[in-house]
C-alpha cells in the first residue's frame, strides 16, 4: 500500500545527544515536510523539501537538520542544540504543486528527552 | 498576518448529536486554500477536505458538511449524528497561493463522542 512510514513510533533520547527520525514515502511525491506538534498547539513547520537535494527552513528550524538524498526519504535530525525537543513529530508529503492537492501524513514519532 | 483560530479547545457530545467545529482564518491573500484534518488517537493526520477561496459552495460528504463563508472568514465543520468513531482532534489549516508549501494550522479541537 502507498503511504508514509515514520520510524520509530517512540524514541527516547538523553540530553546532549543527537537523534534521527526516519520518514519514507512511496507515493512518488516530490515535496516532503516535517512538523512538530506540542500539546494544545497546532502543527508547526520545521523543514520542507520540494525536490531532491534541496530543502528550506520552516518556522522553527533551529536545532534541527534534514537531508533529501532520495525522493523517498526525508530524515530529520534533532540535534543537541534543540532546547526543548520533547514533542510529537509528523512527516508529510504532497505533490509539488500544493494548490491542487493535500498533504499526506505519517503516524508520527513521539520523542522524549530523558 | 496569516492565522487560523479554533476557539473551541474541547467539545463533548453524546452519540447521535450534531456538532459544529468552528474555524476562523486571517489572510491578506485573495487566493488561498482551506483544509480540515482529523487526528485520531493513532496520531496521523487524515485529510478531510480542501477548499479554495473562489469556491464558496458548501460541501456535504455523508455525515460531514462544511460551511465556507468569506464574509466572516469562517470555514466551519459540522458532523451530523455523531458517532464514537468521530472522537479525535480536528485541525483547520490555511495555505496561501504565494506559499503553498506552508500550511498554517489552528490549535485543534478535541471532540469526544460518548455512547
Amino acid at each position: 500500500d502507498g503511504g508514509i512510514t515514520q520510524s520509530p513510533k517512540y524514541l527516547f533520547r538523553k540530553e546532549g545527544q543527537n537523534v534521527t527520525l526516519s520518514c519514507e514515502q512511496n507515493l512518488n511525491h516530490d515535496a516532503m515536510y516535517w512538523y512538530r506538534q506540542d500539546p494544545g498547539q497546532g502543527l508547526r513547520l520545521i523543514y520542507y523539501s520540494q525536490i531532491v537535494n534541496d530543502f528550506q527552513k520552516g518556522d522553527i528550524a533551529e536545532g534541527y537538520s534534514v537531508s533529501r538524498e532520495k525522493k523517498e526519504s526525508f530524515p530529520l535530525t534533532v540535534t543537541s542544540a534543540q532546547k526543548n525537543p520533547t514533542a510529537f513529530y509528523l512527516c508529510a508529503s504532497s505533490l509539488q504543486d500544493r494548490r491542487d492537492t493535500e498533504a499526506f501524513f505519517g503516524q508520527g514519532t513521539r520523542l522524549t528527552v530523558v | 498576518a496569516q492565522k487560523v483560530t479554533q476557539a473551541q479547545t474541547e467539545i463533548s457530545v453524546v452519540e447521535k448529536e450534531d456538532v459544529t467545529l468552528d474555524c476562523v482564518y486571517e489572510t491578506r491573500d485573495t487566493t488561498y486554500y482551506l483544509f480540515w484534518y482529523k487526528q485520531p488517537p493513532s496520531g496521523e493526520l487524515v485529510f478531510l477536505i480542501r477548499r479554495n477561496s473562489f469556491d464558496e459552495q458548501n460541501e456535504i460528504s455523508g455525515r460531514y458538511s462544511w460551511n465556507f463563508q468569506k464574509s466572516t472568514s469562517s470555514f466551519n465543520f459540522t458532523i451530523t449524528a455523531s458517532q464514537v468513531v468521530d472522537s479525535a482532534v480536528y485541525f483547520c489549516a490555511l495555505s496561501e497561493a504565494w506559499n503553498t508549501d506552508k500550511l498554517i494550522f489552528g490549535t485543534g479541537t478535541r471532540l469526544q463522542v460518548f455512547p
